[in-house]
């Protein structure tokens, strides 16, 4: 696609089960980056890849959250046993590099737990 | 963590108006971002600057990268009615190979028309 995309745009889960993110990023894009945007404030950086490796993983909150990225490509954001304070939209950029390249975000997913 | 002190937190202004927002840090960055967030999509870049005292424009929009390296303002000229969303300030390191971005907390612009 011409874009990031991002799926599902919205999820809403129950306290304790385990909910699944995904991101398309741009073709031949080879960072991909995932943020959180909470309710009224800025982006928080959470993990970043560099091909199917994540040099920096810095920002994860906690061992609840987890990601990968496989083929160079679709990355995968797993949360673990959510809790309500991960009730947040989760944001995915791409850049054509790392070093100095302009990230493209994706719509998000607005993650709802209960 | 790091992050950016960006003002004001909401402007209500009438259609024609010019807009001023600014952002300030205590950390030093490389390059400063300005990106625009309408309602259910991810931000778009508007602006980037990249040298200590750099003024930008595109179109109806102009930005400065502060001499200090330490903040930076978005100004909007003549607004109009899609002018209206949430503008963030970011600022670029480049920390352990990645290029990481602190994002301000947003500026929410509404437009009386």
């Amino acid at each position: 696609g011409a874009g990031v995309s991002q799926s599902p745009s919205n999820k809403v889960t129950e306290k304790g089960k385990d909910v699944e993110l995904r991101c398309d990023p741009i073709s031949g894009h080879t960072a991909l980056y995932w943020y959180r945007q909470s309710l009224g404030q800025g982006l928080e950086f959470l993990i970043y890849f560099q091909g199917n490796s994540a040099p920096d993983k810095s920002g994860l909150p906690s061992d609840r959250f987890s990601a990968e990225r496989t083929g160079g490509s679709v990355s995968t954001l797993t949360i673990q046993r959510t809790q309500q304070e991960d009730s947040a939209v989760y944001l995915c950029a791409s850049s054509p590099g790392s070093r100095g390249d302009t990230q493209y975000f994706g719509p998000g997913t607005r993650l709802t737990v209960l | 963590g790091q992050q950016l002190n960006q003002s004001p937190q909401s402007m209500f202004i009438q259609e024609g108006e010019d807009v001023s927002m600014n952002c300030t840090s205590s950390s030093i960055f490389n390059t400063w971002l300005w990106y625009k967030q309408d309602p259910g999509e991810g931000p778009v870049l508007l602006i980037a600057l990249y040298k200590a005292g750099e003024l930008t424009s595109n179109g109806r929009l102009t930005a400065q990268f502060g001499i200090t390296r330490k903040d930076s303002f978005l100004n909007i000229s003549a607004s109009i009615p899609s002018d209206v969303g949430i503008y963030f300030c970011a600022g670029q390191t480049l920390l352990r190979g990645a290029q990481k971005l602190v994002f301000g907390q947003g500026t929410r612009l509404t437009i009386n028309p």
